[in-house]
């Protein structure tokens, strides 16, 4: 049950699009298809951004996608907005009925 | 509207207990297996416990197992973390959270917990 590793911190400025790795192991991200992105802004409760890799839940803008290549997914953010400023986390079913959270990404809209 | 609301927090010493509820509305509560996932101030999210819609399955963090037990009451739409042994690494804002498939559709604010002498 370690984390997965996704980057401390990522930038860009309005616009722009960047993206945030999240690497896990053959046991977890490489062996299912389930991992999920979420938003968390300061004080507030996570939000669901996209599931099973690469869906994305109704009203969630489609400037946000997900991917996933052996054993890292990606999340990306086209057309950067003030608003995206945030963590994200990714979380991955890691089997035997457990879940694992990456150590979370910040981002900052410069 | 989905709602989840966490309660429980608060401040306990080392070694103490304490046990969380989550009271949810809004949708067919037996139908979903729930979640518990803490986080520690600054810190990232982490999973903790995971019970199945009846009941009947549970699982556990290594870092908890043994100390936590994660319940339900379906007639009552509550969701509950007993925490048992807590030690200062247990200090976390608590969410619960609705599970759809294998991805957390909905969370509750949190509820803080804090143990320290």
């Amino acid at each position: 049950q370690s984390a997965l590793t996704q980057p401390a911190s990522v930038s860009g400025s309005p616009g722009q699009s960047i993206t945030i790795s999240c690497t896990g192991t053959s046991s977890d991200v490489g062996s299912y298809n389930l991992v999920s992105w979420y938003q968390q802004h300061p004080g507030k409760a996570p939000k669901l951004m996209i599931y099973e890799g690469s869906e994305r839940p109704s009203g969630v803008s489609n400037r946000f996608s997900g991917s996933k290549s052996g054993n890292t997914a990606s999340l990306t953010i086209s057309g950067l907005q003030a608003e995206d400023e945030a963590h994200y986390y990714c979380c991955s079913y890691g089997g035997s009925s457990t879940w694992v959270f990456g150590g979370g990404t910040k981002l900052t809209v410069l | 509207e989905v709602q989840l609301v966490e309660s429980g927090g608060g401040l306990v010493q080392p070694g103490g207990s304490l046990r969380l509820s989550c009271a949810a509305s809004g949708f067919s509560f037996r139908s979903y297996y729930m979640h518990w996932v803490r986080q520690a101030p600054g810190k990232g999210l982490v999973w903790v416990s995971r019970i199945n819609s009846d009941g009947s399955s549970t699982s556990y963090a290594d870092s908890v197992k043994g100390r936590f037990t994660i319940s339900r009451d379906n007639a009552k739409n509550t969701l509950y973390l007993q925490m048992n042994s807590l030690r200062a690494e247990d200090t976390a804002v608590y969410y619960c959270a609705r599970a759809s498939e294998y991805t957390y559709d909905y969370w509750g604010q949190g509820t803080l917990v804090t143990v320290s002498s």
